[in-house]
């Protein structure tokens, strides 16, 4: 168990539809950050949010959308869903702001949406 | 724009044998590198990294080697063993977007230990 919680394991969802993933960081991380896994591809990173705040967007579509709150879980919402929008979508946190050496990721289990 | 991959998408060893995994970057300014694996169903798990300062670093069973002058990264697993099988990934840290700045992942090689 790497400490940084996901849910729900499985979604599947029907085209146009909107669902919500949820992400709790590890104990003590500060900066929380979305992957998108799509069927033999890498890991795309989507967007990054420290202590509430958006920090770095990568290659995330205008149709999804990431918060972070108070108690610092975050959610990632995706609507308006495609069929090529099914993928494994991972959460990841880190106790700063900045990638470094001293700061890497640790990973959720993931996420896996199916959109038929 | 600038890539990290992988020479290989599938590698199949022999329990017992050793592995290397090659990863090819293009962004010579990359200053930090980390190995994942990830196993069926999981989330990527950190194995070891390596700074551009470093051309070798050794962890338990595996050691990450780095050639800036060809920008190419290995990891090498001694003494595979059947719970090596996973998918590993290289990923490159993005030094240009400063304090917001993101690793990049390779696609991934599949290593498979055979009985």
């Amino acid at each position: 168990d790497s400490g940084v919680t996901q849910t729900p394991k499985h979604l599947i969802t029907a085209t146009g539809q909107r669902v919500t993933l949820r992400c709790s960081p590890r104990s003590g991380d500060l900066s929380v950050y979305w992957y998108q896994q799509s069927l033999d591809q890498g890991l795309q990173f989507l967007i990054q949010y420290y202590n509430g705040e958006e920090r770095a967007k990568g290659n995330i579509l205008e149709r999804f959308s990431a918060q972070q709150f108070p108690d610092l879980h975050s959610e990632l919402n995706l609507s308006s869903l495609e069929l090529g929008d099914s993928a494994l979508y991972f959460c990841a946190s880190t106790v700063g702001g900045t990638l470094s050496g001293a700061n890497v990721l640790t990973f959720g289990a993931g996420s896996r949406l199916t959109v038929l | 724009g600038e890539s990290v991959g992988l020479h290989l998408p599938t590698l199949s060893v022999q329990e017992g044998d050793n592995s290397i995994i090659n990863c090819a970057y293009s962004n010579s300014a990359s200053d930090y590198f980390i190995w994942y694996k990830q196993e069926s169903g999981k989330g990527p798990q950190f194995i070891i990294d390596i700074r551009s300062n470093m051309d070798k670093r050794q962890g338990q069973r595996v050691t990450v080697l780095l050639n800036k002058t060809v920008k190419h990264l290995s990891l090498q697993i001694a003494a595979t063993q059947p719970g090596d099988s996973a998918v590993y990934f290289c990923a490159e840290l993005d030094p240009s977007s400063g304090s917001a700045r993101q690793l990049t992942f390779g696609s991934g090689t599949q290593l498979t230990v055979l009985p």
